[in-house]
């Protein structure tokens, strides 16, 4: 079985600065995709940033990057430049894979990190 | 293109009623995902369906729940009865065919017991 772990219930930054929101996990498995999804208030769960576990290439989107330390099993996300619509829920979340890449089961989720950015 | 919908948005219920939940999938997704998340705690899976076939519903809390999903569209989480525990914000996802490395997410359904 999976494991998530967020250790930091609510994190704070000003807004142009730089945060980064821990994420550990624990699995036997091979081949695996790692998620950050945010959810900001009364609205949907957004994909954020998506690291196959395969690739040493640290994912990035725009403002979002991950640094994915697969021996250790962390996967961090940094945000900057922070805005304020960055203000939301951050989930780190773990999908199994095969050999081949595909995905299957269910999601795994950490327990959530509240980010609020401040002008 | 329309997301993944979810109805009601809130409901508030007393103990021992039942409420029924309703997902409208991305249309054309095969894969629909019910988690949810009580509280303070993580979200956890509660099942999977491809098309309308169950594929896993390993998270089922107990047989108070029950998912359903007719010709594979839509999908309905009743609960019947409510008790307290099952408080919390329940939400669906759905993903295409085959590679599901992204499930779209709705935006949830709060559920209160009281």
């Amino acid at each position: 079985a999976q494991t998530v772990t967020q250790s930091q219930p609510e994190m704070s930054v000003q807004e142009a600065e730089t945060v980064t929101l821990s994420c550990t996990y624990d699995t036997s498995e091979n081949n695996y995709y790692l998620f950050w999804y945010k959810q900001p208030p009364s609205r949907q769960m957004i994909l954020v940033i998506r690291q196959e576990a395969y690739k040493q290439q640290n994912a990035t989107e725009n403002r979002f990057s991950v640094n994915f330390q697969k021996a250790a099993k962390s996967f961090s996300l940094k945000i900057s430049d922070s805005q304020l619509g960055d203000t939301a829920m951050y989930f780190c979340a773990f999908i199994a894979a095969n050999a081949g890449g595909t995905s299957y089961g269910k999601l795994t989720f950490g327990q959530g990190t509240i980010l609020t950015v401040h002008p | 293109e329309a997301g993944v919908t979810q109805f009601p948005s809130h409901s508030v219920i007393e103990k021992g009623q039942t409420v029924t939940l309703r997902c409208d999938p991305i249309s054309g997704h095969d894969n629909l995902y019910w988690y949810r998340r009580v509280m303070g705690k993580e979200i956890k899976f509660l099942l999977h369906f491809v098309k309308e076939s169950k594929q896993d519903e390993s998270g089922m809390p107990n047989n108070r729940f029950l998912a359903e999903r007719t010709g594979g569209t839509y999908s309905t989480l009743k609960v019947q009865p409510a008790e307290l525990e099952d408080s919390g914000v329940y939400f669906c996802a759905s993903g295409p065919r085959g590679l599901n490395t992204e499930a779209f997410f709705g935006q949830g359904t709060r559920l209160t017991v009281v």
